[in-house]
């Protein structure tokens, strides 16, 4: 059973158009993720989500979006998009935090190229 | 700025060779965990620390945390080819947040 899954696995798109990708998670975590992974390997949170809260990395365009249709699923809608935008996106998730450490379950990621 | 600092960003070593990979910052983390990554797949943990000076194995893989939380070590004996992957540390600095060092790859070779 996958824990947590994306699709598409690779997307190839051209500047200017709207995609999304889909996460799901059968975890029944609380917290789902959206990471983006550049070309050098750098893993960079762009928003965390849970049924109460989306917080949002300052530095991601409000092209990005995430929508959430229940606890399960994340997806994210990419709006205009941009070469720079090129990366691998990984959605994971976790039970909400309490007293010390907490595991984040990652996707298999999505590796999106903008020509 | 980056938060976490990792070294060596690149490692390159023979089956049966020992190695270590540092994770530094200037902040103090309520807890540091450790990712490894295989090409084309999401990173998994390997381990999980919280107390300042924990040291934790896991069969070749020992892992430490700094006695003030603000850095951790990995060290691999006699490492193998299917310890090769990126090896990322990422700090736990908020609720539900976690940020990444940019990763290690460490390559073995038979």
């Amino acid at each position: 059973d996958t824990a947590v899954s994306q699709t598409p696995k690779y997307l190839v798109t051209q500047m200017g158009n709207d995609k999304s990708i889909k996460c799901e998670q059968n975890l029944g975590h609380d917290t789902m993720y959206w990471y983006k992974q550049d070309s050098k390997k750098f893993l960079k949170i762009m928003f965390s989500y849970n049924n109460k809260e989306l917080i949002i990395n300052e530095t991601v365009p409000n092209r990005f979006s995430p929508k959430s249709p229940d606890k399960a699923h994340l997806n994210l809608h990419i709006n205009s998009l941009e070469l720079g935008d090129s990366a691998v996106y990984f959605c994971a998730s976790s039970q909400i935090p309490g007293l010390g450490s907490y595991e984040q379950y990652f996707g298999p990621g999505t590796r999106l190229t903008v020509t | 700025t980056q938060l976490l600092e990792q070294s060596p960003q690149f490692l390159s070593i023979q089956e049966g060779e020992n190695l270590t990979v540092y994770c530094n910052s200037s902040s103090v983390f309520s807890s540091l965990q450790w990712y490894r990554q295989e090409p084309g797949e999401g990173p998994v943990l390997l381990v999980t620390v919280v107390t300042g000076g924990e040291v934790k194995k896991l069969k070749r893989l020992t892992f430490q945390f700094g006695d003030a939380r603000k850095d951790s070590s990995l060290h691999i004996t006699a490492a193998q080819p299917g310890d090769t992957g990126l090896y990322l540390c990422a700090g736990e600095i908020g609720y539900s947040t976690l940020t990444f060092g940019k990763g290690t790859m460490l390559l073995v070779s038979p």
